[in-house]
């Protein structure tokens, strides 16, 4: 089977950085997404990598090493409207668009 | 360009009664995806449409739930009879290609 692992919670002030990271198992692979949750709306994508490295997408980068089955989502710039909740979503195979979520990550900003 | 709507937004249903739900993808997308979030787990995949036929449908939890997409457009998930565990949030998505999916804001579907 797939299992992805994030921690639970994450908290930070505004303007600081943080990283939330997603360990997955997996019997095949293709690509890691990053999707945003707020509370009672829908996830909205931010990220996605196929190969191994760093793709940055404004104050949103996410990180990819297939050797370590691991990735990270990075955020800078903190605002409090990033207080969500994050996943990291596997791809197995090119054949299949299905998504594997992983647990996801709630976020906290304070001021 | 509109987004994916889903239809309603909440369901409050008595066990053994039948729900469906429905989902208008964004115009064009021959992919459309359900996945439901049951309290405090992860989104979980239970089907794959590539216009009106199902490509994947693995994660259909049993019997009791039946999807359509007819004409490719819009679709259909029924539930009947429904029952308590059915309880969460059933999200439809469209699109798919580098794994980027179009999500629905989800129905909550609460089963007493």
């Amino acid at each position: 089977g797939q299992s992805l692992e994030q921690p639970s919670e994450v908290t930070a002030v505004e303007g600081a950085i943080v990283q939330i990271n997603c360990t997955y198992q997996t019997s095949g692979f293709y690509g890691l997404s990053w999707y945003q949750q707020h509370d009672g709306g829908a996830p909205t994508f931010l990220s996605y990598n196929a190969l191994d490295g760093l793709e940055e997408t404004g104050r949103f980068s996410s990180f990819l090493s297939r050797s370590d089955s691991y990735g990270y989502l990075l955020l800078q710039e903190l605002q409090m409207k990033d207080s969500a909740s994050y996943f990291c979503a596997l791809k197995r195979s090119y054949n299949t668009d299905k998504l594997i979520f992983g647990t996801g990550t709630r976020l906290q900003v304070f001021p | 360009e509109a987004g994916v709507t889903q239809f309603p937004s909440h369901s409050v249903i008595e066990k053994g009664q039948t729900v469906t739900l429905r989902c208008d993808p964004i115009s064009g997308h021959d992919n459309l995806y359900w996945y439901r979030r049951v309290m405090g787990k992860e989104i979980k995949f239970l089907l794959h449409f590539v216009k009106e036929s199902k490509q994947d449908e693995s994660g259909m939890p049993n019997n009791r739930f039946l999807a359509e997409r007819t004409g490719g457009t819009y679709s259909t998930l029924k539930v009947q009879p429904a029952e308590l565990e059915d309880s969460g949030v059933y999200f439809c998505a469209s699109g798919g290609q580098g794994g980027e999916q179009y999500f629905g804001p989800g129905t909550r579907l609460t089963v007493t």
